[in-house]
């Protein structure tokens, strides 16, 4: 059972612009800047696509954005293409002994 | 460019011990800690645990899942850049794609993955 909390599905038309949420609990991603988001195609590993909460690594398109508001982060999708079609998932540090927890992701539909 | 691929047994009896290695190329194993996080099908991520050597003695620090915690155990060989992961006790629960990922000191993120093995867990 994911401890972060994601929409199962979301959805938009190209050029479109989708946000998706993960919210999460008073122990994890409230307090600490380390949410980071990944892409992750059928039957391939994850890449990271936001880091630190807003951070774009290189080689990331600007379409890739990422907030958060007190439990909640976002990752919106601007500009959407078909390449963006894909499973999402979130993944924040949890502090207490040290570990990380993810959410149970969100599939990206281009219509 | 760095990358890394896991090996191991795709098929574990239950109540047997999951072995796989990560072989880390192109890059050094110093100055990140390398985790394991596997995947259920059809399911999020799960964060199994990290393990960082330290220093030219070797020195490993390790973090596990606590929900794993007696189960698992992870090491570092720094002369064949390799990362175990060694899980006891396997039930069908531990059914899943396993990945070794590469954490950046001082973050928490994981910057390169390996294509990650399916390991079932059945007799």
């Amino acid at each position: 059972q994911s401890v972060l909390t994601q929409p199962p599905s979301a959805s938009g038309s190209p050029g479109q612009s989708v946000t998706i949420s993960c919210t999460g609990s008073g122990s994890d991603l409230p307090n600490y800047n380390f949410v980071s988001w990944y892409r992750q195609y059928p039957g391939k590993a994850p890449q990271l696509i936001i880091y630190d909460v807003t951070q774009r690594p290189s080689g990331v398109p600007d379409r890739f954005s990422g907030s958060r508001s007190d439990n909640t982060a976002s990752l919106t999708v601007s500009g959407l293409q078909a390449e963006d079609e894909a499973d999402y998932y979130c993944s924040s540090y949890a502090g207490r002994n040290n570990y990380v927890v993810f959410g149970g992701g969100t599939k990206l539909t281009v219509l | 460019q760095v990358q890394l691929q896991e090996s191991g047994p795709g098929l574990v009896k239950p109540s047997e011990t999951l072995s796989l290695t990560c072989s880390v190329s192109g890059g050094s194993i110093g100055n990140y800690y390398w985790t394991w996080i596997r995947q259920p099908p059809g399911k999020g991520p799960e964060w199994i645990g990290y393990v960082h050597s330290i220093g030219s003695d070797n020195y490993q620090s390790t973090n596990y899942n606590p929900s794993l915690e007696g189960r698992v155990s992870m090491s570092v060989d720094p002369t064949k850049n390799q990362i175990s992961l060694k899980l006891s006790s396997v039930t069908a629960a531990d059914t899943a794609v396993y990945f070794c990922a590469r954490q950046p000191a001082g973050d928490w993120l994981y910057d390169i993955w390996g294509r990650g093995m399916l390991v079932i867990v059945s007799s």
